[in-house]
Formats: structure tokens, C-alpha cells, sequence
């Protein structure tokens, strides 16, 4: 039983550049969310899915900021002409909907600096 | 923005001591959760509560629910090194249409060997 995979752990990039994230849920989860975290803070919500709809999205997910999850199994997050206000830890979190328990089982992040 | 509040923010203690932990909220709730992170990694869920319990108990876990004064705490019996981490508490906001978790802001648990 694999947990949620999220690749990759860590991304340095430069100011103005583009870059991707991956999250793979646990198989049989249909809800898959983004949170980011910066040091010493709790998770912010950014956007959920349930399946591939994109049910929900924060206004922190400014225009620079887009996610897909085409057929409901991956998702990724993509932010174009990072900033160094976007250096933070990306979390990616499933759940199964309904359930029994609404907890959700999030990845190990990737941690994103912007120089 | 952050739904709960957590208190303290920080907290040392020594290993066999009881650990108790605050968060307060701002809006209704279905339900309200505890999640814990070591640093550097994901966080994992510990227990939830649903806002017509008052109480619930999972192993060295209690955590206890007022709804009337928008409060949780999370206690943690006798203590051990490993349960060092960040323990944050979110909830499930009623009647707002929000389905997604809010998180507080967290306290940072030091158990001293």
C-alpha cells in the first residue's frame, strides 16, 4: 500500500522561471488538494479536486499559478514566472469522499526555493 | 487565511510529562482534526472530532471539543522524545461551502529526553 508521492522533494529555481510539480494520490482516493506551507506556519489552502473536476481554488492561486489532474489519478502544479515570494513547501494531500473518516494523507512535499 | 489558532506556540517539556495543546476557531463546524509533522515531512493525521462530541480518546491521545466557546485541546499523556513534532489543528467549516481543511498555525512540541 503506497502512501502519496510527491516528486520532486526539492526544486531550486531561478526568479522568472517555470516550474512543475507532481503529486500521485493513494489509488483508490477521487479528492486530491494542494496546500502550501511556509516555515513556521500551518498548510494554506490552495485548490481541490474530486476527480479530475477542480472543484474549489484559494486566491492565493494568483494567475501564475495552474493544476490539473486530466484523468482523475495525478495531479500537477505548475507555477510560471516564479517570484521569491513563492519559495515555500508544496503539500499534496487525498482523501477518499465520502468515508467513514474525512482525514486526509498528505506526501512529504517538495520544498521550492526561488534565488 | 487561518481558520484556527493554536496555543502555545511553542512548548518544552520533559519525557513522561503531559503535553496540552489549544486551538481555537472562528466559524461552525462538522468536524475538527489533529495532524502532526515532523519537520521536513508531511503531516499525519491523528485524530478527528466531530462537533457533536465533546470527547474522544485514541491511545495516549485526548482531545476534547467546546463549541460554544469555538475550542479543542489535544492532550498528550506521558510524553516520549519521539513525540517531538508540530502539531496543528484544522477544521471542517459548516455551511460555507468550503469542502477543503483549515489549518492553524501550529505548536511546536518538545519532549527533552
Amino acid at each position: 500500500d503506497t502512501g502519496v508521492s510527491q516528486d520532486p522533494r526539492h526544486k531550486i529555481t531561478k526568479r522568472g522561471q517555470n516550474v512543475t510539480f507532481r503529486c500521485d494520490p493513494i489509488s483508490e482516493h477521487n479528492r486530491l488538494y494542494w496546500y502550501r506551507q511556509t516555515l513556521g506556519q500551518g498548510p494554506e489552502f490552495l485548490t481541490y479536486f474530486q476527480n479530475e473536476a477542480q472543484l474549489e481554488k484559494s486566491r492565493l492561486l494568483s494567475d501564475r499559478f495552474s493544476a490539473e489532474r486530466p484523468k482523475g489519478s495525478f495531479s500537477t502544479l505548475e507555477i510560471q514566472r516564479t517570484e521569491q515570494g513563492d519559495s515555500a513547501m508544496y503539500l499534496c494531500a487525498s482523501s477518499l469522499y465520502p468515508g467513514v473518516e474525512e482525514k486526509l494523507f498528505f506526501g512529504s512535499g517538495t520544498q521550492l526555493s526561488v534565488l | 487565511s487561518q481558520q484556527g489558532e493554536e496555543d502555545p506556540q511553542a512548548l518544552s517539556i520533559q519525557e513522561g510529562e503531559n503535553a496540552t495543546m489549544n486551538c481555537s476557531y472562528k466559524t461552525s463546524i462538522n468536524n475538527l482534526q489533529w495532524y502532526r509533522q515532523n519537520s521536513g515531512r508531511g503531516l499525519v493525521h491523528l485524530i478527528l472530532i466531530r462537533s457533536n462530541e465533546r470527547e474522544k480518546h485514541s491511545g495516549r491521545l485526548r482531545v476534547t471539543l467546546d463549541t460554544s466557546k469555538k475550542s479543542s485541546s489535544l492532550l498528550i499523556t506521558a510524553s516520549r522524545a519521539a513525540d517531538t513534532a508540530s502539531y496543528f489543528c484544522a477544521t471542517d467549516a459548516k455551511d460555507t461551502g468550503r469542502r477543503a481543511l483549515t489549518f492553524g498555525s501550529g505548536t511546536r512540541l518538545q519532549v527533552q529526553p
